[in-house]
């Protein structure tokens, strides 16, 4: 098993353009996750999928939009990027979701440059 | 929001020497904390976790414990290896809200 995957591993940005962060787990869980990790802090919340279909704003959810395409599969668009969106984005899965508070597997990181 | 704060930002041990990090959580009804390491270029990776049922849990050279009354709660390292050398977060969650520390830098000389 691969685990979780994400695509780009790296990406430079200008500042306005797009781009839509890949991320992929095999583990058959039911919950996603994407992450911010910015110099001297720990990693902060964007945005989550609790189970197919459904997506929840996080702690820092401005300037991101996300889809759960399918049970595997949890990207993050970033429609206009900004210098303050340069960071190292991670994504995770979880397996049971709803009420439960499981194990969070984390994938490599995407780092994002935006000039 | 839940609020993790986590000390020490940087810790330096002697090979063999043990190493403790600390963190305290602002909202009682997290129930699961997790530790993670980190190493550079990498995504962080579970070391070990307790639940809020249980006050201290154990793998081999690392431990964890966990005062609920207090809200805090601890990663215990012992006779420390260069390869334990990493960024260790600590964070508290209830459902899919998950909140880390800064993080702590952890350094082993050989």
């Amino acid at each position: 098993n691969a685990g979780v995957t994400q695509t780009p591993k790296f990406q430079v940005l200008k500042t306005g353009q797009s781009m839509t962060l890949q991320c992929a787990q095999d583990m058959n869980h039911n919950s996603m996750y994407w992450y911010r990790q910015d110099p001297g802090m720990g990693l902060r919340l964007i945005y989550y999928s609790a189970s197919e279909g459904t997506t929840d704003k996080g702690e820092v959810p401005n300037g991101y939009n996300v889809s759960r395409l399918n049970k595997r599969e949890f990207s993050l668009r970033l429609e206009s990027a900004a210098p303050s969106q340069t960071s190292v984005y991670f994504c995770a899965s979880s397996g049971r979701g709803g009420d439960y508070t499981d194990t969070q597997y984390f994938g490599p990181g995407t780092r994002l440059t935006v000039l | 929001g839940e609020n993790v704060e986590q000390h020490p930002s940087t810790l330096s041990v002697q090979e063999g020497d043990s190493a403790v990090i600390k963190c305290t959580y602002s909202d009682s009804a997290s129930n699961y904390f997790p530790w993670y390491k980190q190493e550079l270029g990498k995504g962080p990776q579970l070391i070990i976790d307790i639940r809020s049922n249980v006050g201290e849990k154990k793998d081999q050279r690392i431990a964890v414990t966990l005062n609920k009354t207090a809200k805090h709660f601890s990663l215990h390292i012992t006779e420390t290896q260069p390869e334990d050398s990493a960024v260790y977060f600590c964070a508290a969650s209830r459902r899919n809200d998950m909140r880390f520390g800064a993080g702590t830098r952890l350094t082993v000389k050989p």
